[in-house]
């Protein structure tokens, strides 16, 4: 099975600040998903990332999967009190074709005006 | 488009009741999953359909979680019965394909409460 580790566990930052958030997995990544989640909803996807090396921005939020595919990275830039929520990564399990995603256990982030 | 419906949205029921949760994926989505999301921690999947058949359950406890996918389309979780450990939200996804290129769409979930 696959196993991700996120850091920080909480993040509470002042409104126009950037930030960051990781997420580590022990194994090769073959895909990582970011979600964002609401207290009490369901998830929205944010991104996805397939190759080594990959960036992906969207407004404010660029996601990074490294070279060795082991850690993937989220950066806000000039954090808004929107993006505050739980964000998520999810990764397929290794060479399955299930299509099943593990996740990790969530950066919960705070924006204060 | 409308995306992935699920009812009810929040359910309190006592250890030993029974519960059911329901499920409408997007139109055309073959695939379904359930997902248990416990307080503090990422969704764990319970079990996934391709269309109606049965692809992965094995993380499903058995003994008191069943699932099915009538015609393919929309589908029922239930516990019975329920356990205090139990209490989490209850995450339906759906997509297109097997996740090869594209998202799972999650609906907003069902948050049980099991006293």
């Amino acid at each position: 099975s696959q196993e991700l580790e996120q850091s920080p566990q909480s993040l509470i930052v002042q409104e126009g600040k950037n930030l960051t958030i990781n997420c580590t997995s022990s194994k090769t990544l073959y895909g990582l998903y970011w979600y964002k989640q609401k207290y009490g909803e369901g998830l929205i996807f944010l991104m996805m990332l397939q190759k080594g090396g990959e960036e992906k921005s969207h407004e404010k939020i660029t996601a990074k999967l490294d070279e060795k595919k082991q850690q993937s990275s989220l950066h806000i830039t000039a954090s808004q009190p929107s993006h505050a929520g739980i964000y998520l990564c999810g990764a397929p399990d290794r060479g399955s074709t299930l299509g099943r995603l593990y996740f990790g256990r969530g950066t919960q982030l705070t924006v204060w005006p | 488009e409308a995306g992935v419906a699920q009812s009810p949205r929040y359910k309190i029921i006592e250890k030993r009741q029974s519960v059911a949760f329901w499920c409408n994926p997007i139109s055309g989505h073959a695939t379904l999953y359930w997902y248990q999301q416990i307080l503090g921690q990422g969704p764990k999947l319970l079990i996934q359909f391709q269309n109606n058949g049965v692809v992965d359950d094995s993380q499903l406890p058995k003994d008191r979680f069943s699932a099915e996918r009538l015609k393919g389309v929309d589908s029922t979780l239930k516990i019975q019965p329920a356990k205090l450990e139990d209490s989490a939200v209850y995450l339906c996804a759906s997509s297109p394909e097997r996740l090869l290129v594209g998202e799972q769409f999650f609906g907003p979930g069902t948050r049980l409460t099991v006293l």
